[in-house]
């Protein structure tokens, strides 16, 4: 069965660092693109960024670069998403989501296969 | 970056109606890159519609996608009761970021 199994819910007060996962199987982990998509409490979703995990090769959203830092352990099919200083802003649901189709050449495509989801609370 | 504009933002129905769900781009989707997922409650998102008209694996025949250009659709033909969600469309047929939309709420009426 492929699928994407993200670390469990966070609890951080601000100014702390993080990093969380989401662990790929079932498929060549190194052949599909990884995406991280955010969605704030009752809101809707945001893309944040990608990686290819065969390369490492990443791309962000305008709106994330600089804020969080996407990257990925090929060798146990996994990729993270971190944040250096959290704010009170950071939290949300974060969902990690594989592009639909192989290959490192094709940044843009719909996402088939999605985590369960890692709730981020950032909190005094 | 493209802006997509859904609406309505609520749609209350029955079971067994039809319902029609709709997402305007800011500008063109280039080759109806434009992608439809339903969201419940507690739950992840789900691909529903891929290329504008191609349904996911394991996607009833009842939901069905059109469209091209600037405005697309998302049609269910007859209601069920597991069908109301949160719908929202998705552009990835520019460069980085791809965008969604700000999500339909589909209720029972």
């Amino acid at each position: 069965e492929v699928q994407l199994v993200q670390s469990g819910a966070e609890v951080k007060k601000p100014g702390e660092s993080l990093k969380i996962s989401c662990k790929g199987s079932g498929y060549s982990f190194t052949s599909y693109w990884i995406g991280w998509v955010r969605q704030m409490p009752g809101k809707g979703l945001e893309w944040m960024g990608i990686i290819y995990p065969g390369d490492s090769d990443t791309r962000y959203s305008p709106s994330f670069q600089g804020q969080v830092t996407i990257s990925a352990d090929k060798s146990i099919s996994t990729a993270y998403l971190q944040w250096s200083s959290l704010k009170a802003s950071d939290t949300a649901m974060y969902y990690c989501a594989r592009l639909m189709h192989p290959g490192g050449g094709a940044t843009s495509d719909a996402f088939d296969i999605w985590g369960q989801g890692t709730m981020v609370t950032v909190s005094s | 970056e493209i802006v997509l504009t859904q609406s309505p933002g609520t749609l209350s129905l029955s079971p067994g109606e039809r319902a029609t769900l709709s997402c305007r781009a800011s500008q063109s989707v280039s080759s109806s890159y434009l992608a439809w997922y339903q969201q419940k409650p507690g739950q992840a998102p789900r691909l529903l519609i891929y290329g504008a008209s191609s349904r996911a694996t394991g996607i009833p025949d009842r939901f069905s996608g059109s469209g091209s250009g600037t405005d697309f659709t998302l049609t269910i033909s007859r209601l069920e009761p597991e069908d109301f969600a949160v719908y929202y469309c998705q552009q990835y047929g520019s460069s980085p970021p791809d965008t969604f939309g700000q999500g339909t709420k589909l209720e029972i009426k």
